[in-house]
């Protein structure tokens, strides 16, 4: 079985440019999240995803930030313009969703997009 | 919001040696999940707990959820060179909505053979 598919693995960017991360989940996995992993910390979950509708984008910094499943499948995540601060790697996941509208089960991660802000 | 703290941050010992890294939330916790990141690695799941004081094993890996639902541990017995990573607890508020899982900082697991 394929894994979640990430891409570019790394990314190296001027502070005030933009950039866009893909993800391609596992096949058949409904809900989608997005993360970014500051060094040395744990996750932080930007938004996820049910099918192609945002469940939680509570902790996305909104101003620069946005992110996009349209058909439900895979999904980008949108930097514009770049901060220092958002050097870090940003992860993306999918879990199998039982149907209830959203997902407590295992969720299986990206390989990541390493972003450094220069 | 959630808060999950987890202790040591790190956490340096022998091969052989057994390990244990605690996880506290400040709020009640619907589920808690742990997951590993080898060094340069993603996370990948090892187990989930859903239910007040469950205890369960994997090999050498014993895991708990707190009867009051807000704390949990894992425990590595006879810790091997393959164990070396960060070991990181995350839950789901016990709210009831779509809220998503919230990770601690993890605990770094270093070994000296």
């Amino acid at each position: 079985e394929a894994g979640v598919a990430q891409s570019p693995r790394y990314k190296i960017i001027e502070k005030r440019q933009s950039v866009a991360f893909w993800c391609n989940p596992i096949s058949g996995h409904a809900t989608l999240y997005w993360y970014q992993q500051i060094l040395g910390q744990g996750p932080k979950l930007l938004i996820q995803f049910q099918n192609n509708g945002v469940v939680d984008d509570s902790q996305l910094p909104k101003d620069r930030f946005s992110a996009e499943r349209l058909k439900g499948v895979d999904s980008t995540l949108k930097i514009q313009p770049a901060k220092l601060e958002d050097s870090a790697v940003y992860l993306c996941a999918s879990s199998f969703s039982s149907g209830r509208g959203y997902s407590y089960n295992e969720q299986f991660f990206g390989p990541g997009t390493r972003l450094t802000v220069l | 919001g959630q808060q999950v703290m987890q202790i040591p941050q790190y956490q340096h010992v022998q091969e052989g040696e057994d390990f244990t890294t605690y996880c506290n939330s400040s709020t009640t916790l619907s589920n808690i999940q742990w997951y590993k990141q080898r060094p340069g690695g993603h996370p990948v799941f090892l187990i989930q707990l859903v239910k007040s004081g469950e205890v369960k094993k994997q090999k050498r890996l014993t895991f708990q959820f707190g009867e009051a639902k807000k704390n949990s541990s894992l425990h590595i017995t006879a810790t091997q060179t393959t164990d070396v990573g960060t070991y990181f607890c995350a839950g789901h508020g016990s709210g009831g909505g779509a809220d998503g899982l919230t990770f601690g900082k993890g605990t770094h697991l270093i070994i000296q053979p």
